[in-house]
């Protein structure tokens, strides 16, 4: 199967942590992807892990993978009023297509 | 570099009408892809192109045809346009090949099919 699942929204407070959550059901996927996308644009990539690693961190974002549970999250430490988009998850199949999740809409307040 | 353009930004369709979505990138880029956005299910894959002259379908692509005569244009043709393809429709770009290159995205354009 090629489904990849989020949940829809996300409401956080300034300055606290972010985590939005994936998963997926191939369990052949090798990259997997997070993707941004701000009002009226395209798809900004943010940052990837590949299958073999659970962790990676970039500045205020840190990937986590749990490969036997299929899940992935995204953690966005000191969340800003910028972060504010819709986030989506992805993978890539042995076919080079790219699935995307159904995005999480992340709201930031103050 | 201009990177990933798309024309029109916005479109209104009667059914029935047919018309062309362009996309061109200029980064050389030998794979690029259509998706639609529609609400609560992510972006989905209508056709992609690995290089000039070939091209390969994806999710969704009944109602849709593709051609890629130049590695530049990739664009995107509705036959009779019907309101279930009233979306957002995304064109990216990528080099060739599975891994951490990045896939760049265009802009955007919405189409709405009355």
């Amino acid at each position: 199967g090629e489904d990849v699942e989020q949940s829809l929204f996300l409401s956080v407070r300034e300055g606290d942590s972010s985590v939005i959550n994936c998963t997926y059901t191939d369990s052949s996927s090798t990259y997997l992807y997070w993707y941004k996308q701000e009002p009226g644009a395209g798809l900004q990539l943010l940052t990837y892990i590949f299958s073999n690693m659970d962790m990676k961190q970039d500045q205020r974002l840190t990937v986590l993978l749990n490969k036997k549970d299929k899940h992935l999250s995204l953690r966005i430490a000191d969340t800003q009023t910028g972060d504010s988009a819709i986030y989506f998850c992805a993978e890539i199949l042995n076919t080079d297509k790219l699935i995307f999740g159904t995005g999480t809409r992340l709201q930031v307040f103050p | 570099n201009a990177g990933v353009t798309q024309t029109p930004k916005f479109q209104v369709l009667k059914t029935g009408q047919s018309m062309t979505l362009q996309c061109a990138q200029d980064m050389n880029h030998e794979y690029m892809s259509w998706y639609r956005q529609d609400p609560g299910m992510g972006l989905r894959l209508i056709h992609y192109s690995v290089g000039a002259g070939i091209t390969d379908q994806g999710e969704v692509p009944n109602g849709y045809n593709v051609s890629r005569s130049t590695t530049e244009d990739f664009p995107l043709r509705l036959l009779s346009a019907a309101p279930s393809q009233t979306s957002v429709y995304f064109c990216a770009s990528n080099k060739a090949g599975r891994g951490t290159d990045t896939q760049y995205f265009g802009p955007g354009t919405r189409l709405t099919v009355l």
